[in-house]
C-alpha cells in the first residue's frame, strides 16, 4: 500500500541553521506531494505542495523538490527562525482515475528552533 | 469568512459512554474527513465522506461511526468509549477536484 516515511521525532536546530527534513514515499501510482504544518493548539494547514516530478513547492523560505527518481520530497530551508517551530507532516495523494484519493500522512516531525 | 469548526474543544468522559463530536464547515465542500492524532502515529484516518449519504471507513474505524445527512456536517460518534480512544480528533474538508484540505481546530477527548 501507499506509505510516507519522514524524519522521526524532533529536530532541534538553532536559529539561523539550515534545515532538511527527509520525506520518502512509496506508491504504485503517480502522486501529488504535500507538506502540512501544525502550530501548537491548531489543526494542520497546507504549507506547500508539488503536483508532478521536478516541481518545487515554496512557502515562507521553505522549499521541497518532487524527485520521482528517488521517490523523495525533502523539506529544506537555508536559515530557520524560532517562528518556524511546529510539527511538519509530509503527505501524498494519488488519483484513481475519476476517484477522489485521500491523503496519506507521515508520522510528523517536530521542529523546535532554539533562539 | 468560511470556516470549519469543531465542538466541543475539550471533552472528558467515562468508559462505556456514547460520545458525539461535531464538525461543521461553511465552504460547501463535498469531501469531509475525521482523523485522530496520537504521539508516534501522526494523523490516522477514521472515516470519510465524499457527499451526502456517503460514508467510508478509514484505517482505524473500529469503535467509531459517522453519518452525513447534509453537506455542512459530519458528526463522529464513539458508540462505547474506551480508554484507547483518548486522543486529539481533527475534522477536515476539501472541495472536490482540488488539493487543499482544511482542518478544524481539533477536539481533545479524554476517556477515563
Amino acid at each position: 500500500g501507499d506509505s510516507v516515511v519522514q524524519t522521526e521525532g524532533q529536530v532541534l536546530p538553532s536559529e539561523g541553521d539550515s534545515l532538511i527534513v527527509n520525506c520518502s514515499y512509496e506508491t504504485t501510482q503517480y502522486p501529488s506531494l504535500f507538506w502540512y504544518v501544525q502550530y501548537p493548539g491548531e489543526g494542520p494547514q497546507l504549507h506547500l505542495k508539488a503536483m508532478k516530478a521536478n516541481d518545487k513547492g515554496r512557502n515562507k523560505g521553505f522549499e521541497a523538490m518532487y524527485r520521482k527518481e528517488t521517490t523523495s520530497f525533502h523539506l529544506e530551508k537555508d536559515s530557520v527562525q524560532e517562528s518556524d517551530s511546529a510539527v511538519y507532516f509530509c503527505a501524498l495523494r494519488r488519483f484513481y482515475g475519476g476517484s477522489q484519493g485521500n491523503l496519506i500522512f507521515g508520522k510528523g516531525t517536530k521542529l523546535s528552533v532554539k533562539p | 469568512d468560511a470556516e470549519i469548526t469543531q465542538s466541543p474543544r475539550h471533552k472528558i468522559t467515562e468508559t462505556g459512554r456514547q460520545v458525539t463530536l461535531a464538525c461543521h464547515q461553511t465552504w460547501n465542500h463535498n469531501n469531509m474527513f475525521w482523523y485522530r492524532q496520537d504521539l508516534g502515529h501522526g494523523l490516522r484516518l477514521i472515516h470519510y465522506s465524499y457527499g451526502v449519504q456517503d460514508t467510508n471507513k478509514g484505517e482505524v474505524s473500529d469503535g467509531y461511526s459517522v453519518s452525513r445527512s447534509n453537506t455542512e456536517d459530519l458528526p463522529l460518534t464513539l458508540e462505547s468509549a474506551a480508554s484507547s480512544q483518548t486522543s486529539v480528533y481533527f475534522c477536515a474538508s476539501r472541495a472536490g477536484g482540488t488539493d487543499t484540505q482544511y482542518f478544524g481546530p481539533g477536539t481533545r477527548l479524554t476517556v477515563l
